[in-house]
């Protein structure tokens, strides 16, 4: 069974454009979720998606939006890029919407901003 | 809102002996979900071990094993006979059980393993 699918793995940007990443959860899983990591800021909760529609979001600025397919694959959109979204971005997916079912991470994507 | 804490940035321990790493976590939930996840330098996040608030009895998978204490809003792992392998960033995470699979997590602790 694949795991969680993030692509690209990495990209450089320049500031002030946009950038969309792709996440392919688990077959099945209908919960996909992202997380930002920086070393100043640690992990933070970015938004979750279950069945197309947003179920949490963090406190993160509007220039960050993302979005889930019928097929349960989401991508993640930065407009606007500033030096301080370099980061690694990481897709989680879940089979179902709450209680103590496992979250699987994916590898991650790793944007630079110059 | 709730928050994790974790006191120790790194850790260092011997092969083979034990290593005990500590988080605690304010919340004014009563039921919820605390993990430990493992991330080592490949980045990708690997569940270690996971504990759910309404059971009193401690986690153990293996080698890994908690120390649970609602009370004192504890969540502490003990990792046993540790290896080579186990060294890697280590973060606590809480999820409310009313909340979807949002996870906040703790800064993490880096524990080392010699040889």
């Amino acid at each position: 069974k694949a795991g969680v699918t993030q692509t690209p793995r990495y990209l450089i940007k320049t500031r002030g454009q946009q950038v969309t990443l792709s996440c392919s959860p688990i077959s099945g899983h209908r919960s996909v979720s992202w997380y930002q990591q920086t070393p100043g800021q640690g992990l933070q909760f970015l938004f979750e998606y279950f069945s197309e529609t947003q179920r949490n979001k963090g406190n993160f600025p509007g220039r960050f939006s993302g979005r889930q397919f019928s097929n349960s694959r989401s991508e993640m959109n930065v407009s606007t890029l500033e030096l301080g979204d370099s980061a690694l971005y990481l897709c989680a997916s879940s089979s179902i919407n709450t209680g103590g079912n496992t979250i699987y991470f994916g590898e991650g994507s790793w944007l630079t901003v110059v | 809102a709730q928050t994790v804490t974790q006191s120790q940035p790194e850790m260092s321990v011997q092969e083979a002996e034990t290593v005990t790493l500590s988080c605690t976590y304010d919340t004014s939930e009563s039921d919820y979900y605390l993990f430990w996840y493992k991330q080592p330098p490949s980045r990708q996040m690997i569940l270690v071990i996971r504990q759910e608030a309404y059971k009193q009895q401690n986690a153990t998978e293996n080698r890994f094993s908690v120390n649970f204490q609602k009370a004192a809003k504890s969540f502490s792992l003990k990792i046993s006979d540790s290896q080579l392998g186990d060294a890697a960033m280590y973060f606590c995470a809480y999820r409310s059980a009313n909340a979807g699979n949002m996870l906040t997590f703790g800064g993490g602790t880096r524990l080392m393993v010699k040889p």
